[in-house]
């Protein structure tokens, strides 16, 4: 399975300051089939980002996906109090599709 | 307006069956390319794709729960339905539902998820 591996683990940040967030994948994603998720406690998983860089309906431009092959990342510029939470990557490209183990932007 | 909604039991004992209900509305599962998955989350965890059910009734599973995993679709009432079977304390988790728009694509809509607790 494409094992999906995400750092930093944690990010300790203010309102205002930007994040980057990686994932690094064990095989190549083809067609850059790697989407973001934004989660908050008790909350289900919300989709940010698809094919790499693609902002999903309603997603703000201070999100931005970006990378390719099996390096990713999610940029988020101007940090807003909502966007505090778990963040994770994760590939539609081949079965069984896989999750990384997040990033907690705190 | 898309959603999706988990039920089942709360509380199951150790090897016994497992039954959820996805039901969903807001779309029309016999649309070419929509998918419904289980996913399921342990507490503090991440997520871990489960199931998944096609337009066309094909089913694909995460190959280590292969042998315990069975899910089934049900278009005039607009259910997916997961049975697990041999729980154990170790399938405590949330478990949520999910649609894809296509065969490879991002869970664009998500259940609320309900905790399933296996305990004795």
């Amino acid at each position: 399975e494409n094992v999906l591996t995400q750092s930093p683990g944690t990010l300790s940040l203010s309102p205002g300051e930007g994040a980057t967030l990686s994932c690094r994948a064990s095989m190549t994603v083809g067609d850059n089939y790697l989407a973001w998720y934004q989660q908050k406690p008790g909350q289900a998983p919300r989709l940010l980002i698809y094919g790499a860089y693609i902002r999903a309906t309603g997603i703000p431009d201070r999100f931005r996906g970006g990378g390719s092959g099996s390096v990713f990342t999610l940029t988020i510029s101007r940090l807003e109090p909502e966007d505090f939470g778990v963040y994770y990557c994760q590939q539609y490209d081949r079965s069984p599709r896989t999750f990384g183990q997040g990033t907690k932007v705190e | 307006q898309v959603t999706l909604r988990e039920s089942g039991p709360a509380l199951v004992k150790p090897t016994q069956t497992l039954t959820l209900t996805c039901s969903f509305s807001g779309f029309s599962f016999t649309t070419s390319g929509i998918n419904v998955a289980w996913i399921r989350q342990p507490p503090g965890k991440a997520p871990e794709w489960l199931a998944r059910i096609d337009w066309e009734g094909d089913k694909f599973y995460t190959t280590s729960l292969e042998t315990r995993l069975s899910i089934s679709v049900d278009t005039t009432a607009n259910h997916v339905v997961l049975t697990m079977t041999n729980m154990d304390p170790t399938d405590t988790a949330t478990y949520f539902c999910a649609r894809t728009e296509f065969s490879r694509g991002p869970f664009d809509n998500w259940g609320q998820g309900m905790l399933v607790t296996v305990a004795s």
